[in-house]
This record gives structure tokens, C-alpha cells and sequence, in this order.
């Protein structure tokens, strides 16, 4: 079983659309929950990060961590054809340093 | 302020040969991290250097990877003898500290080396 598990997508919304992509995960340890964006053949640059449950909001982006059921959300409002990318979940747990990733969400917002 | 330089951006290779690839962390940060991202696969964690050191190798295969990160220059991930199943994107990322318990210390990641194996 993958540590993380990443709805694969590809996901196509026009324009001003809400985005809703979902993870799970299987490690109880994580802690901090982060998600990234990968523009392509660009590297992933952090969005946000969560630590341990909750949520968590940064303009249009809205990230939300359940660990009981072991659930990552990320919303985007209002999308915008820049939003286009591929968006990745990661988490770790305290005091560690690997990232484990899911295999990312390819999502295009149609003008 | 430059970000995570990695070169070279896309690499091709013959079966045999060697692959390296280099990774030139932001400024100020001392500590560098290895993932590799195959096709239809999350990044995978390969290994964690610090200036001279080798932190944690635990996700490099066995046999043909090494990685440096001498006092002077880039750090340097080699693979030997490749296989067209090392075909991949490498990503280099760096912080300024280790991770701790109290925040999340963000790694910045390199834009990739696409290697491939012919």
C-alpha cells in the first residue's frame, strides 16, 4: 500500500470553478501536510502547509486535514487558466525530512 | 535571489554509461535532499546530504547510486552503469535547517534533470 494515495485525475473545470482535490494516507505519524504545484517540466513550489488537523486558508486556497480519517482536501475558488498544473500532497511527521508524495493531480482550467 | 539550480535539465544516455547530475542549493541553505519522480509516481525520497556528509541514504538503490556534497561546488548525484529503468526526473531540493518539531521548514525544489536512457 502507498503511504500517500492521490486521486489521479486529469481534472478539467472552466473558468471560476471550485477545485476540489483529495488525498489519503496510511501513516498515522504524519504531521505536517503540505501541498505543491508542479508547472510543467518546472519543479514543485509549496502552496501551503497544514500542521496536524485542521483548516487552513490562504487567499483563494483552502486546505483541509482530517486525520481521524485519514483525509487531506485542497480547494481552489475562483479558478484561474494560471491554476493550471499538476498539484501534489506530501506530508512528514515531526522532525523528519522525507517527503512522501503522492503521484499529483494534473488539473486545467478552460478559459 | 537565485533558487535551486539544477543542471543538466534534460541528459541522455546510452545503456553502460555514467549519469551525473548536479544540484546547486539556494543560498544559504546546507542541506540538500535527492528525489527521483518516475512516470505516473509521486517524488520518491533517495538521500540527504549535508556539506560533506551523508545524512541518509535509505531510498538510493543499492547497487550503481552515490551522491556527494563536497565542502566546495554543487552536490552531485552519480549514477553508474545505467538502465532504461533509471529514466526519470531527479529533483534536487535544499533547506536552510533540518526539520524540526515545531514548524514545517520548507524544501525548495530545483526545476529537475529529465534523464534519459536510450
Amino acid at each position: 500500500q502507498k503511504e500517500v494515495e492521490q486521486d489521479p485525475g486529469p481534472l478539467s473545470v472552466p473558468e471560476g470553478a471550485i477545485v476540489s482535490l483529495n488525498c489519503t494516507y496510511s501513516n498515522s505519524a504524519f504531521q505536517y501536510f503540505m501541498w505543491y504545484r508542479q508547472y510543467s517540466r518546472k519543479g514543485p513550489e509549496l502552496l501551503m502547509y497544514t500542521y496536524s488537523s485542521g483548516n487552513k486558508e490562504d487567499g483563494r486556497f483552502t486546505a483541509q486535514v482530517d486525520k481521524s480519517s485519514k483525509y487531506i482536501s485542497l480547494f481552489i475558488r475562483d479558478s484561474q487558466p494560471s491554476d493550471s498544473a499538476t498539484y501534489l500532497c506530501a506530508n512528514t511527521r515531526s522532525n523528519d525530512y522525507k517527503l512522501s508524495f503522492g503521484a499529483g493531480t494534473t488539473v486545467t482550467v478552460r478559459a | 535571489n537565485a533558487g535551486v539550480m539544477q543542471n543538466p535539465r534534460h541528459l541522455v544516455r546510452r545503456r553502460g554509461q555514467e549519469a551525473r547530475l548536479r544540484c546547486s542549493p539556494m543560498k544559504g541553505h546546507s542541506h540538500v535532499y535527492w528525489y527521483r519522480q518516475l512516470p505516473e509516481e509521486g517524488l520518491k525520497f533517495m538521500v540527504y546530504l549535508q556539506k560533506e556528509n551523508i545524512i541518509d541514504e535509505s531510498g538510493m538503490p543499492k547497487e550503481r547510486f552515490s551522491a556527494e556534497f563536497p565542502k566546495e561546488g554543487p552536490s552531485i548525484l552519480r549514477i553508474q552503469q545505467v538502465v532504461r529503468g533509471d529514466s526519470a526526473a531527479y529533483f534536487c531540493a535544499s533547506s536552510r535547517t533540518r526539520q524540526g518539531s515545531s514548524s514545517y521548514n520548507e524544501q525548495f525544489f530545483g526545476p529537475g534533470t529529465r534523464l534519459t536512457v536510450l
